[in-house]
């Protein structure tokens, strides 16, 4: 079956721009991540939904992002007035649930999105 | 607060050789761990997880890892490398018992393999 999409896969943007970064998880996975990957850096974790709860935004860098899944499906990343700093590769990942029974904690990942901002 | 190590930026080993990346990681009660495979235009990839039960866990493409609770280590291993394993390796631990809603991740491994 198809895996985690993110679309675009590059994106390069102007300093001041609003971006907006697309997430299809894997369908019936009813959790989905956010995470930033700067050049030569770990992950870093950004929000987490799960279901019809309340997200988990604890990572978010600031007030410029923010995210929303739709349906409990698709995910967008929107960031505001984006700034140089920003440019990293945003992944999206997806897992069937978050509890600890085997085999569903596993996080799928999407190929990313390439963000620059010039 | 909980932490990933992975003390070992860059490796380069011979293919056929044996390889071992480090992961310590800080946490206070029985940690979820898992090793995940990044290679060049790829996207993350999971090798093998740990739970629960036997410390020592079998993964993909021939990889293992070892639970040592006393060491506080979940280092990954395999007996011989193969040029295909170039790759970044990241460590992750479950932030939360059960939960694995926020992996913290270690910074990863570079992993060269010389023919």
């Amino acid at each position: 079956g198809a895996g985690v999409s993110q679309s675009p896969s590059n994106k390069v943007t102007e300093k001041g721009k609003d971006v907006e970064l697309r997430c299809d998880p894997i369908s019936g996975h009813t959790a989905l991540y956010w995470y930033r990957q700067s050049l030569g850096q770990g992950l870093e974790f950004l929000i987490y939904f799960q279901g019809n709860s309340a997200p988990d935004k604890s990572g978010l860098p600031s007030d410029r992002f923010s995210a929303e899944r739709t349906g409990g499906s698709v995910s967008t990343l929107t960031i505001q007035r984006t700034q140089q700093e920003d440019s990293a590769v945003y992944l999206c990942a997806s897992s069937l649930f978050p509890s600890s029974t085997s085999g569903g904690n596993e996080q799928f990942f999407g190929p990313g999105t390439r963000l620059t901002v010039l | 607060a909980q932490s990933v190590t992975q003390p070992d930026i860059h490796i380069t080993v011979s293919e056929g050789a044996s390889l071992e990346l480090r992961c310590n990681y800080s946490y206070g009660a029985t940690p979820y761990l898992f090793w995940y495979v990044q290679s060049p235009g790829q996207g993350l990839q999971l090798l093998l997880k740990y739970f629960s039960g036997d410390t020592l866990v079998q993964g993909i493409k021939g990889f293992e890892a070892e639970f040592k609770r006393s060491q506080s280590s979940f280092n990954l291993r395999k007996p011989s490398v193969h040029w295909s394993d170039a790759a970044e390796y990241f460590c992750a631990v479950g932030a939360d018992a059960g939960n694995n809603r926020k992996l913290i991740w270690g910074l990863g491994t570079s992993l060269a393999v010389n023919p």
